[in-house]
């Protein structure tokens, strides 16, 4: 089946560093892909659509200056999160769309800013 | 704007036992809806999903939900659950646009424990 990864899975920075993470789907194409945070014992909440070719939309309240989403090529989109601070901890997943309706995730990427 | 309720944040469950995680929706159109299941370390994966058609849907590892129009709810039910099947488990409900990509909105989740 359709696979997405994530990288890295797991990344403690310090306060007011950037991280990147990397979201890829390996074997297929994907022209959007989308950008997803969890705190602890909550649900996801749906933060941008990374669009190949195009900017990325966000939705509403997500500090796109922040969240700075490249969608590198159709296997490929990166989220950096700009100057990290403690309140940025959470765990980050992807998800890219194939097929009818159907969206594969990553195993997410736990971000800890120190 | 759509929502997602999963009233029951943890449900404990005997092994061997029936199983039914509730799902509400708010939704002012005809909604895709799906759950899905997160276990530590590996990402969500969809056990079913609901797009039109019979409102009953079956999805993997014995899985399945029922759409109701007139509730707005999609109950996920298992006859006999197994110590496997502890996990986090998510309902989503997206918007109806033929196929396309779009983002989902999900509810809080239920934690799904397994008593031996």
């Amino acid at each position: 089946g359709a696979v997405v990864s994530q990288h890295p899975s797991w990344v403690i920075c310090k306060s007011g560093t950037s991280v990147k993470i990397e979201c890829r789907s390996l074997d297929f194409q994907a022209t959007t892909m989308f950008w997803y945070r969890q705190f602890p014992k909550q649900s996801l909440m749906l933060m941008a659509t990374s669009n190949e070719g195009s900017k990325a939309t966000y939705e509403q309240g997500v500090e796109k200056d922040k969240f700075l989403i490249n969608h590198a090529s159709l296997t490929l989109s990166t989220l950096t999160v700009t100057s990290a601070h403690p309140e940025d901890s959470s765990f980050y997943i992807c998800s890219a769309p194939r097929g009818i309706y159907e969206q594969y995730f990553g195993p997410g990427t736990r971000l800890t800013v120190t | 704007a759509q929502s997602v309720t999963q009233p029951d944040i943890h449900i404990t469950v005997s092994e061997g036992a029936s199983l039914e995680l509730r799902c509400n929706y708010s939704y002012g159109a005809t909604p895709y809806l799906f759950w899905y299941v997160q276990s530590p370390g590996q990402g969500l994966q969809l056990l079913l999903k609901y797009f039109s058609g019979d409102t009953l849907v079956q999805g993997i590892k014995g899985f399945e939900a029922e759409f109701k129009r007139s509730q707005s709810s999609f109950n996920l039910r298992k006859p006999s659950v197994h110590w496997s099947d502890a996990a986090e488990y998510f309902c989503a409900v997206g918007p109806y646009s033929g196929g396309g990509a779009d983002g989902l909105t999900f509810g809080k989740g239920t934690h799904l424990i397994i008593q031996p």
